[in-house]
């Protein structure tokens, strides 16, 4: 059974890095079906997209978020990371990781998210 | 890029079915696959509806998804409701960017 889990700092002061790694256990990342992507939620709020990766080292970001945001893979360590630069009160959020699907049918691509990890709130301080 | 729109709350009595819709902005709702999430407080989304209306593992047959084009939005029906459906619901699409809807929030009482 897949399981994701996130780790990292939970509280970052603004204008500095945020960072957090995803563990990945009972599934190998790399898998060509798959990406692995960020998702959060700020606190009260809905579902905000971040950025899918795939072992191949391609990536995908929320335009609103791209020029902040990095996401990597290490398949030796079967995680991938998220890096968030300048972060405000705004990023303030839980969280998560999930695995995306990649398969295309046709020029239709099957794009849903599961399973996600527990989720990890992080705060940004002043 | 679109956005989809759902509306914010829904309630609805116990045995009684109600439908979420998710309503897309821009292009085509059958250009791309919709999914559809259940989120209980203080837990991971969980997926219900994958592929439009494909049930995820172990997601009981009272959990049903569509597509209308004639509207432009996708439907999540519930049936039979129960008061452990009460959560918050996402849709989810694509084009180029993953895109989540806003969540509607389900009461059942």
């Amino acid at each position: 059974q897949v399981q994701l889990r996130e780790s990292g700092p939970r509280l970052v002061k603004s204008s500095e890095t945020l960072s957090l790694v995803c563990t990945v256990s009972g599934n190998s990342i790399s898998t060509s079906v798959h990406y692995w992507a960020w998702i959060r939620q700020p606190p009260g709020k809905g579902l905000e997209w971040i950025g899918n990766v795939h072992y191949t080292g391609d990536t995908y970001y929320n335009p609103s978020l791209e020029r902040r945001v990095s996401i990597s893979v290490d398949t030796l360590k079967n995680h991938f990371s998220l890096k968030l630069t300048s972060v405000t009160a705004a990023d303030t959020a839980v969280y998560y990781c999930a695995r995306a699907s990649s398969i295309y049918y046709g020029d239709i691509l099957s794009n849903w998210f599961d399973p996600w990890g527990q989720g990890t709130l992080v705060t940004v301080s002043s | 890029n679109f956005m989809l729109t759902q509306p914010h709350s829904v309630s609805e009595s116990p045995g009684k079915t109600v439908t979420i819709s998710c309503t897309r902005s821009s292009g085509s709702i059958a250009s791309s696959f919709v999914q559809w999430y259940q989120q209980r407080p203080g837990s991971s989304p969980t997926t219900l509806i994958y592929e439009d209306n494909q049930r995820s593992s172990g997601v009981p047959d009272r959990f049903s998804g569509s597509l209308d084009s004639s509207s432009n939005s996708a439907s999540l029906t519930i049936s039979g409701l129960k008061t452990e459906d009460e959560a918050v619901y996402y849709c989810q699409s694509y084009d180029s960017a993953w895109v989540f809807g806003g969540g509607t929030k389900l009461t059942v009482l």
